[in-house]
């Protein structure tokens, strides 16, 4: 069972530059989100999905675009990287409100 | 937004010692999670607490949610190396408009020394 699958592991652009991070789950969880995490910090919520269907934004949305392909898959789009955006990105999914929140292993981003 | 504030933030004791990290925020949440993140790891659900005033023991840890769920405690008793890591507090939004929303705390950085 492989859970939470992101994709890379590890990344590293050139201020400008633009790229997709894939996530995708395979225990049928309606929730799905994306989180940054940065040395020192906890994790902070980019955007999430409800559900199939919705995306809303969370606590650091700017300079990034989410889509919710479908139940199983919830990418997370750069379309300019800058070098604030350096950090440890997570993807999770949840089955729905009060349950767990299952993380993929992580991937690392370099923006020089 | 809906914060949540976790304290402290680092967190050095010898083996053996009792901690407490405490997480609150003003607002209502109508669940809150503890996870525990080793290094290069996604963060792993330890417990849930979903009633005001719930407490649940996990061995050596005991998680409280407050009353007016705006707040949870994580005490961990005779504290061992084994329990170094980050922990982190998470909550559900309270429903309306933001349904499904995840929000973390900053996170407790523990380490236990032998």
């Amino acid at each position: 069972n492989a859970g939470v699958t992101q994709t890379p592991k590890f990344q590293v652009l050139k201020t400008g530059q633009s790229m997709t991070l894939q996530c995708a789950q395979d225990m049928n969880h309606n929730s799905m989100y994306w989180y940054r995490q940065d040395p020192g910090m906890g994790l902070r919520l980019i955007y999430y999905s409800a559900s199939e269907g919705t995306t809303d934004k969370g606590e650091v949305p700017n300079g990034y675009n989410v889509s919710r392909l479908n139940k199983r898959e919830f990418s997370l789009r750069l379309e300019s990287a800058a070098p604030s955006q350096t950090s440890v990105y997570f993807c999770a999914s949840s089955e729905v409100q009060y349950t767990e929140a299952f993380f993929g292993q992580g991937t690392r981003l370099t923006v020089v | 937004t809906q914060l949540l504030e976790q304290s402290p933030q680092f967190l050095s004791i010898q083996e053996g010692e009792n901690l407490t990290v405490y997480c609150n925020s003003s607002s209502v949440f109508s669940s809150l999670q503890w996870y525990r993140q080793e290094p290069g790891e996604g963060p792993v659900l330890l417990v849930t607490v979903v009633t005001g005033g719930e407490v649940k023991k996990l061995k050596r840890l005991t998680f409280q949610f407050g009353d007016a769920r705006k707040d949870s405690s994580l005490h961990i008793t005779a504290a061992q190396p084994g329990d170094t890591g980050l922990y982190l507090c998470a909550g559900y939004n309270a429903g309306g408009t933001s349904y499904g929303k995840l929000t973390f705390g900053q996170g407790t950085i523990l380490t236990v020394h032998p």
